[in-house]
């Protein structure tokens, strides 16, 4: 989707680094959430965002860390990175009327 | 807590043929219920979506079902073709605008043979 744009696609991480996960909206929505989806498991909400400055706990959030300081962003932070967090990382914006999520085309993260 | 179950995990439909996918959710304080595609390589898209003021909902060849008594719904692919194999996820919403987001089920992984 153009509309939520994901940095890097791809990372391969030593366990023990950290990195950040970039997700860039240009629809102006409010609310941001951060997904991630592994085999047989679905998608998982981590962490989500209702507005500028505001963060709240997902289903899954031990080991992350976010944080939205322009509306437009919503980063995604590993800490100290472990092999459980090898997985696809999606970002998504809900559409303000419908609902609807649109989703970002995922970030790949490999952790060895 | 798996709050929406899907089933099957996989499904071979011949082309032309029906393919159906089964969700059943828990909390009756759902109130919007899509479902999405993903293709290989890409971020999940809204397929189609109902709210449970009603039964049906039928958009081209796809059609959902919904028993709001029995707290299930599904997905109806009729006359399936090859490019609609794909996973796809069922989701529900919590009432009250769903700032939490969407609960997803674990997904149907679909193969059309042609």
């Amino acid at each position: 989707n153009a509309g939520v744009t994901q940095t890097p696609k791809f990372r391969v991480l030593k366990t023990g680094q950290s990195m950040t996960l970039l997700c860039a909206q240009d629809m102006n929505h409010e609310y941001m959430y951060w997904y991630r989806q592994d085999p047989g498991m679905g998608l998982r909400l981590i962490h989500y965002s209702v507005g500028e400055g505001t963060t709240a706990k997902g289903e899954v959030p031990d080991g992350y860390n976010v944080s939205r300081l322009k509306k437009q962003n919503f980063l995604l932070g590993l800490e100290s990175a472990a092999p459980s967090q090898t997985s696809v990382y999606f970002c998504a914006v809900m559409g303000p009327n419908t609902g609807e999520l649109f989703f970002g085309e995922g970030s790949r993260l490999t952790v060895l | 807590q798996q709050q929406v179950k899907q089933s099957p995990q996989s499904l071979i439909v011949q082309k032309g043929g029906i393919s159906i996918i089964n969700c059943a959710y828990e909390n009756t304080a759902f109130d919007y219920f899509p479902w999405y595609q993903q293709f290989p390589g890409k971020g999940p898209a809204l397929l189609i979506a109902i709210r449970p003021d009603v039964s049906e909902k039928k958009e081209g060849r796809f059609t959902i079902s919904f028993n709001k008594s029995a707290k299930q719904f599904s997905l109806h692919i009729m006359d399936s073709q090859p490019g609609d194999s794909a996973t796809y996820f069922c989701a529900a919403r919590r009432a009250g605008g769903g700032a939490d987001g969407l609960t997803f089920g674990k997904g149907t992984h679909l193969i059309i043979q042609p």
